[in-house]
């Protein structure tokens, strides 16, 4: 079965650039999807097809896929992005694939 | 603006059976797109479970499909999942979600916390 690997936690000081990765085989033939999770809320799109953003969404985030890694970028990062953030694909055998999901914390 | 909202028992027996409902609004159900649930146990991570067309075309999540069943009631505008023999590995918050062309969940319900417990 298909999966995707983020790493469990992620620090990043205010005003710095966070990088969340999301790792899979082959992940840059597919596309990505990124959702921030506050807690107690439902997950939003922050990202979809890989490097677009949905209306409404800052444009501190941003996004890249290639090879087997696919990457979330958040510049400037502001308080009010701690969060956790899931990466999420679709592959043919194991159809809608998300990965385990990545706290940021902003120091 | 899309709407969906779960709704269901919060409490289900072991090897009983959970049934939830997503009711949408703001959109037809019958017009396009998937529409999917989505389980987040306590603590943990986001778990797909499944995702179906209003033409009927289903996916299940490998590990869910001998147990899950998603159906819908185009005159309600409503989904429905029902996952049989529930274990206490089934203690989740269910989310419905709207799956769209751009292969991503662009809508979501408030979620609903189903706790198998005696």
């Amino acid at each position: 079965s298909y999966e995707l690997t983020q790493p469990p936690s992620v620090s990043v000081s205010p005003g710095q650039t966070a990088s969340i990765t999301c790792s899979g085989d082959k992940l840059g033939d597919k596309y990505a999807s990124w959702y921030q999770q506050r807690p107690g809320q439902s997950p939003v799109v922050v990202l979809y097809q890989d490097i677009t953003r949905p209306s409404g969404i800052p444009e501190r985030f941003s996004g890249s896929n290639s090879g087997n890694t696919a990457t979330l970028t958040i510049s400037g990062t502001q308080a009010m992005d701690e969060a956790d953030y899931y990466c999420q694909a679709w592959d043919s055998s194991t159809y809608v694939v998300f990965g385990g999901g990545t706290k940021l914390t902003v120091l | 603006q899309v709407q969906l909202q779960e709704s269901g028992p919060g409490l289900v027996k072991p090897s009983e059976t959970l049934s939830l409902t997503c009711t949408v609004s703001g959109y037809s159900i019958s017009s396009d797109f998937y529409w999917g649930w989505i389980r987040q146990p306590p603590g943990k991570g986001l778990e797909w479970i499944g995702s179906r067309y209003h033409s009927g075309t289903t996916y299940y999540h490998p590990s869910l499909k001998s147990r899950a069943t998603m159906s819908i009631d185009a005159a309600k505008n409503q989904f429905s999942l029902r996952l049989t023999s529930v274990t206490a590995a089934d203690t989740a918050v269910y989310f419905c979600a709207r799956y769209s062309t751009s292969f991503v969940f662009d809508y979501w319900g408030q979620g609903i916390l189903v706790t198998v417990s005696s």
